[in-house]
């Protein structure tokens, strides 16, 4: 069984630059998150999808960011002209539909630095 | 406004002794759903405990228990017999069942374990 993951893990880029993270859910579940995580606070949540739809947006998520899930597995979330501000933990988690809690299940992250 | 509250940056606890982490919520909704997770260094987020806010009794997993106080909208994390790799962040969320997907967390609470 296994867990949900994120790649890359570590990306370093210059500012102005973009980038992109992938996230590979647990295949039975059709719910997949994207959180983003600062040094010193906890995930703070920027999208959710449900399959293919993109059911719910921060206001975090500003429209450099776009986030994708094209055929209800994978995720990608990109980041255009990158700002040192982006520089973060961005952390991808899935649950499944019917879980009785709903706890999310969290892969390892992809720490962003911009430099 | 803030939904969840951790107090405590850190804390330190002997090993084999218990150790109390704090979170309080803020929420109008009478559906909701109270989570712990543990964050070790290598950054996965690990989903320790559940309570959900119509469950009478203190939710208990292992060597984990959540005192749950409605009334006082606290939902404190219990660690009993405190092992050296307990160490690591520790994170309160919430997620209001009726209103949507997103889960709220806490800013934290760093855990030592002293041999």
């Amino acid at each position: 069984d296994t867990g949900v993951s994120q790649d890359p893990r570590h990306k370093i880029t210059k500012r102005g630059q973009n980038v992109t993270f992938r996230c590979d859910p647990i295949s039975e579940h059709n719910r997949l998150y994207w959180y983003r995580q600062t040094l010193g606070q906890g995930p703070e949540f920027l999208t959710y999808f449900q399959n293919e739809a993109q059911l719910e947006k921060s206001r975090l998520l500003s429209d450099r960011f776009s986030a994708e899930r094209p055929k209800g597995s994978f995720s990608t979330l990109e980041i255009q002209r990158t700002e040192q501000g982006d520089s973060a933990m961005y952390l991808c988690a899935s649950s499944p539909e019917g879980s009785n809690t709903g706890e999310l299940f969290f892969g390892e992250g992809s720490r962003l630095t911009v430099l | 406004a803030q939904k969840i509250t951790q107090t405590q940056p850190g804390m330190f606890v002997q090993e084999k002794e218990a150790v109390t982490l704090d979170c309080t919520y803020d929420t109008s909704d009478q559906s909701y759903g109270l989570f712990w997770y543990k964050q070790p260094s290598s950054g996965e987020m690990i989903f320790l405990i559940y309570q959900g806010s119509y469950d009478e009794q203190n939710a208990t997993e292992g060597r984990y228990s959540l005192n749950f106080q409605k009334a006082r909208k606290s939902a404190n994390l219990v660690i009993s017999a405190s092992q050296l790799g307990d160490s690591a962040m520790y994170f309160c969320a919430m997620r209001d069942l009726n209103t949507g997907n997103q889960f709220y967390f806490g800013t934290g609470t760093s855990l030592t374990v002293i041999p």
